[in-house]
């Protein structure tokens, strides 16, 4: 069965600090992983696509990295922000006969505190 | 350039009604998906549109359904409502010609759905 885990499920961390959050898969033939950021009753937003030959990938602050033989995938954020409080959800697309398929990771909620 | 507007943003709803739910894509997108998310669950996807077509489908009842129309517009559909349909419906568009390739999903704020 298809599984995307995200670890931790939450965390608290202090404006300017620096964190990482993971995302373990299952998903496989893999396709793309994605990482969106949604913020409290907000939809996702696309912070980074990642392909099968990619191993890092930024956006701003933000940096994603993938090991495809690990299956294993991770979002760093740099100098915290108290704009960056929000869930971080990890999404992986499959590839399948009948059409990839996405699954979803259960996302890590972000608190940062000044 | 507007971005994906879903409407209406809170509905509430009593079990064994039906209720319709309306996404307009960002211009020129073609691919319309619509998701549900609680918080037991997380997000779920339930459908993809495409050129009028549905293209993938998730592990959701006879119950949820949903089409698009020629503008791309794309509506989705709960009959018979259960408790537990009470969720953040999400639509998102994409550009994408492919099935969830590389271009990302550009979400909506979504239709809050209480059934009581």
């Amino acid at each position: 069965k298809n599984q995307v885990e995200q670890s931790p499920q939450s965390l608290i961390i202090l404006e300017g600090k620096n964190c990482t959050l993971q995302c373990n898969y299952t998903v496989s033939p893999f396709s793309n992983l994605r990482w969106y950021k949604q913020d409290t009753g907000r939809g996702p937003v696309s912070l980074t696509i990642m392909t099968f030959s990619e191993n890092t990938k930024s956006n701003g602050r933000y940096t994603a990295t993938l090991d495809a033989d690990t299956k294993q995938s991770s979002l760093h954020i740099t100098a915290s922000q108290l704009s960056d409080s929000a869930s971080y959800i990890c999404v992986v697309s499959g590839l399948q006969a009948a059409g990839n398929k996405l699954t979803f990771g259960g996302g890590t909620r972000v608190l940062v505190k000044p | 350039k507007a971005g994906v507007t879903q409407t209406p943003r809170y509905l509430i709803k009593t079990r064994g009604q039906q209720v319709t739910l309306s996404c307009s894509p960002i211009s020129g997108h073609r691919s319309v998906s619509w998701y549900q998310q609680t918080p037991g669950q997380g997000l779920q996807f339930l459908f993809e549109y495409f050129s009028e077509t549905q293209r993938n489908k998730g592990n959701f009842p006879g119950r949820f359904s949903g089409r698009q129309f020629s503008n791309s517009r794309s509506e989705m559909n709960v009959s018979t409502l259960e408790l537990g349909d009470s969720a953040l419906y999400l639509c998102a568009s994409s550009i994408e010609t492919g099935n969830f390739g590389n271009s990302p999903l550009h979400f909506g704020n979504g239709t809050r759905l209480t059934v009581t």
